[in-house]
């Protein structure tokens, strides 16, 4: 099945610093790529997700790239804010997968 | 549409009771999956369906079932509960196809004393 790794566990940064989430996955036949941001208590939603079709994708201050050679994405914040400050998941699946597989996550903090 | 829903918010066992938890879904969607998440883990697959009447283990299945009677409901059952099953539960759902997208309900926390 399929593995994927999350790095870092924790990032702490200053607002308008940018922050990176970088995960590598081991199943080339993923072609699927979402992330997921989770507020204390609440329900993980989605951000931002790439196919494997596509390198690279933006929605204002965030932006995944994908690099299926190396089977490794990544996700860029830009600007960040202290709203930003959450706990980020990657994962992995898409086409021969019913389900997704997560990383272990990321918790973001971002300080005023 | 309501989207993910899952029954109760909170709930407290003692070990060796049982009890089930509810999902139900309006979008009509294919499939459907249960998590658990606990500090560190990540969301962890429990079970999955890919349509009515069709079920599959995921990483996590031991002290679980599951069913799937109809397109809407997806219940998970805690046959015997134990400790190392005091988590937080949610359940996902998605349309199918190449539709990949994960929908997930608000959660249920659940501690086994």
């Amino acid at each position: 099945g399929e593995n994927v790794e999350q790095h870092p566990s924790t990032l702490s940064v200053q607002e308008g610093d940018s922050a990176v989430i970088k995960c590598t996955y081991s199943d080339s036949a993923s072609n699927y790529f979402p992330w997921y941001k989770q507020e204390l208590g609440k329900r993980p939603q989605l951000i931002i997700d790439i196919r494997s079709n596509v390198g690279e994708k933006k929605d204002q201050r965030i932006a995944v790239t994908l690099n299926k050679t190396a089977k490794h994405f990544s996700l860029h914040i830009t600007e960040t804010q202290p709203e930003d400050s959450a706990v980020y998941f990657c994962a992995a699946g898409g086409s021969g997968y019913s389900t997704l597989t997560f990383g272990k996550g990321t918790m973001l903090l971002v300080s005023p | 549409n309501a989207g993910v829903t899952q029954t109760p918010k909170f709930q407290v066992l003692k070990t060796g009771q049982s009890m089930t938890l509810q999902c139900a879904q309006d979008m009509n969607h294919e499939y459907m999956s249960w998590y658990r998440q606990d500090p560190g883990m990540g969301l962890r697959l429990i079970h999955y369906s890919v349509g009515a009447g069709i079920t599959d283990q995921g990483e996590v299945p031991n002290g679980y079932n599951v069913s799937r009677s109809t397109t809407e409901d997806f219940p998970l059952r805690l046959l015997s509960a134990a400790p190392s099953q005091t988590s937080v539960y949610f359940c996902a759902s998605r349309p199918g196809g190449d539709a990949y997208e994960q929908y997930f309900g608000p959660g249920t926390r659940l501690t086994v004393t």
